[in-house]
């Protein structure tokens, strides 16, 4: 079993739709959580982290459930240029530094 | 420009023959890294820097090398490239390990060994 697992879709949506992804991670000491976004055939870039408390930054919203062990994030009004992968990104202390797990992401294609 | 850059951005090559892949960063960050991304995996650590002279295994080292003998340079070396190491690889730095810190990715080097 992998240690952080995402839903890979693809989730085919229409412009305007309110999508949501979810990831789990199986180590609970896990301590930091972050979404990035990639775009077909280019690199990774950080989306946004994640906070017990939750977080917004516009249309998205990025929630964390320590005690289900998972992370979620909400696109509300979906347009076309949010098509990408997002990779959930986990990281927990081990081996002396803390070492960043990446999930295998999940596809979202928005439509007119 | 603030960046992560990688050269070179694709390579076919023989197994066998050696290639070095060169990462560098502008942004005087301590801590670097390689990845490879394969379908239905995401991106697994192949080796990481915390700082110059300082390298470490990640998760999958097994046929590659790297050095750090400049802050700014990060080269991952093949030194006899296998079918298996066909992937697309990222280099990827940041200011520390710290756990908050945001990564910088390289735009990527796909490569086929044949």
């Amino acid at each position: 079993r992998k240690e952080v697992e995402q839903d890979p879709g693809p989730f085919n949506v229409p412009e305007g739709a309110t999508v949501a992804f979810n990831c789990t991670y199986s180590n609970s000491a896990s301590q930091s959580f972050f979404w990035y976004r990639q775009d077909c055939r280019k690199e990774p870039k950080l989306l946004m982290s994640v906070y017990s408390s939750g977080n917004e930054d516009g249309r998205f919203t990025a929630q964390l459930n320590r005690a289900s062990q998972y992370i979620s994030l909400l696109i509300r009004d979906s347009k076309l240029s949010d098509s990408a992968t997002y990779l959930c990104v986990v990281i927990r202390f081990s081996g002396g530094y803390n070492k960043l797990i990446f999930g295998a992401g999940t596809r979202l294609a928005v439509h007119p | 420009e603030a960046q992560v850059t990688q050269n070179p951005r694709y390579l076919i090559t023989v197994t066998g023959k050696k290639l070095t892949v060169t990462c560098s960063q502008n942004m005087n960050h301590e801590y670097m890294s390689w990845y490879r991304q394969d379908p239905g995996l995401g991106l697994r650590q192949i080796y990481y820097s915390m700082n110059v002279e300082v390298t470490d295994k990640g998760d999958v080292p097994e046929g590659y090398k790297v050095s750090r003998k400049e802050k700014r340079n990060f080269p991952l070396i093949l030194e006899s490239p296998s079918p298996n190491q066909t992937s697309l690889y990222f280099c990827a730095s940041s200011l520390g390990d710290s756990s908050y810190n945001e990564q910088f990715f390289g735009p990527g080097t796909r490569l086929t060994v044949l």
